[in-house]
């Protein structure tokens, strides 16, 4: 099957860790997005990568990090600079064309101890 | 600036029947694209209607259409015959062109939907 695949589903962690937060797909899509939703609101834009080996920061970028060494897989770092981690991550994907639909997957819920 | 507003923070509909989501968008450019995307309590955002800024007819895909009003700038969601499982929040997101700096989707509050039998 093709899609968007998140892991782990539920992350715990205590402050002052960094973790990572996994995003694989197999849509052969060229853009990647992670997104950061807290309770009440809407998505915000983290990061976000056109093409392999390049990245943007989003709207809010700041105590994030990522990567995207191969196409299919778009990892979130979440760093100890980050003041207010918990939250619900979201990763997606698309084609490059502005029409094109940006597909989600089934995020990964955050919580810092 | 707020990009997207939806004013509804919660509606209730009765099973079978039709109910609208409003979406009011704010945006310069004449290129743009609108979402709809419903997210269950599962927490997964499933991609509903697109409909872009040049296209003459309202969106429809199975159930639900868009209610697009250029002038206006509203894209309202309109689902028909609801059903339980149409119970959700739903987001509207504004995507605009690459190249402007913004190559991502801007999403509204959500609704919250409450489909009740």
């Amino acid at each position: 099957d093709g899609g968007i695949t998140q892991s782990p589903k539920y992350l715990f962690r205590k402050e002052g860790q960094n973790v990572t937060l996994s995003c694989e797909q197999n849509l052969n899509h060229d853009a990647m997005y992670w997104y950061r939703q807290d309770p009440g609101q809407g998505l915000r834009l983290i990061y976000y990568s056109q093409i392999v080996n390049d990245f943007q920061k989003g709207d809010i970028a700041e105590g994030y990090s990522v990567s995207r060494e191969k196409k299919e897989s778009f990892p979130l770092t979440v760093t100890s600079a980050q003041k207010n981690p918990t939250a619900f991550y979201l990763c997606a994907s698309s084609r490059q064309g502005l029409t094109d639909t940006q597909y989600f997957g089934p995020g990964t819920r955050l919580t810092v101890l | 600036a707020q990009k997207i507003t939806q004013t509804q923070p919660g509606m209730f509909v009765q099973e079978k029947e039709a109910v609208t989501l409003d979406c009011t968008y704010d945006t310069s450019d004449q290129s743009y694209g609108l979402f709809w995307y419903k997210q269950p309590s599962s927490g997964e955002m499933i991609f509903l209607i697109y409909q872009g800024s040049y296209d003459e007819q309202n969106a429809t895909e199975g159930r639900y259409s868009l209610n697009f009003q250029k002038a206006r700038k509203s894209a309202n969601l309109v689902i028909s015959a609801s059903q339980l499982g149409d119970s959700a929040m739903y987001f509207c997101a504004m995507r605009e062109p690459w190249g402007t700096g913004a190559n991502n989707l801007f999403f509204g509050t959500g609704t919250r939907l409450t489909v009740i039998p």
